[in-house]
């Protein structure tokens, strides 16, 4: 069975740094057709996609918050951790890590977010 | 970064009626284009990707269609379970992977 499961605090302080983990089951994160991905969600509002891990460790980031994030995986441990620097009350939200998949079909190739955690709410307060 | 506009934001509807919602891209993207279902208080489900294949296990009622800027998603009879928020998401082959801002549908 394939699985992903955030964890992490639930509670920050502004200024302080964010350490998420998502662990993995039920795949490999060397898979060359997987990767990892965190996302999150403030309360009411829309997803937002903050960073991707391949399976190569590349990595990629959203460019409104490229300065303040890193995202990082131990295969052994089949682990993805991200972290953000600078907490503020805004970054209050669910976040979620999600497996990304690739589907080949030549010429091309297609991704697409097949399996979420369930998410971990983090807010942000003094 | 691209960016997509989801519309409407926010429909009413009943069940057994028949929806579309479109989702249009600030540039072209090709297929590269997937639909997601949420329900409150859970993930995301992926109900579409490569704008038009179905993810296995969803209804055949849901169907994607589109290419380049214009997308859609139809429900071709709504039901009950079907209530929830919808986001499109762009998924060229490198990020960043933008969502739409969603498509609550509601009961009307």
């Amino acid at each position: 069975q394939v699985t992903l499961k955030e964890s992490g605090p639930v509670l920050v302080k502004p200024t302080e740094t964010l350490t998420l983990t998502c662990t993995v089951s039920g795949f490999s994160l060397n898979n060359v057709k997987m990767g990892v991905s965190w996302i999150r969600q403030p309360p009411g509002k829309a997803l937002e996609w903050l960073a991707h891990i391949f399976s190569n460790d590349e990595k990629s980031y959203s460019s409104a918050l490229e300065s303040r994030l890193t995202i990082s995986k131990d295969t052994s441990k089949s682990q993805v951790v991200l972290t953000m620097t600078n907490m503020d009350p805004v970054d209050t939200a669910t976040y979620y890590c999600a497996r990304v998949e690739r589907y080949d079909s030549w010429p091309t190739s297609f991704w697409y977010f097949d399996l979420w955690g369930r998410g971990t709410l983090v807010t942000v307060s003094s | 970064d691209i960016q997509l506009t989801q519309s409407p934001s926010f429909l009413s509807a009943s069940v057994g009626d028949r929806v579309t919602i479109t989702c249009r891209a600030s540039q072209g993207i090709s297929s590269y284009l997937a639909w997601y279902q949420q329900k409150p208080g859970k993930a995301p489900k992926l109900l579409i990707y490569a704008a038009s294949t179905l993810q296995s296990g969803v209804p055949s009622r849901f169907s994607g269609s589109g290419s380049g800027t214009e997308f859609t998603l139809t429900i071709s009879s709504l039901q009950p379970e079907d209530f929830a928020t919808y986001f499109c998401q762009v998924l060229i082959s490198n990020p960043p992977w933008t969502f739409g801002q969603g498509t609550k549908v509601e009961i009307k």
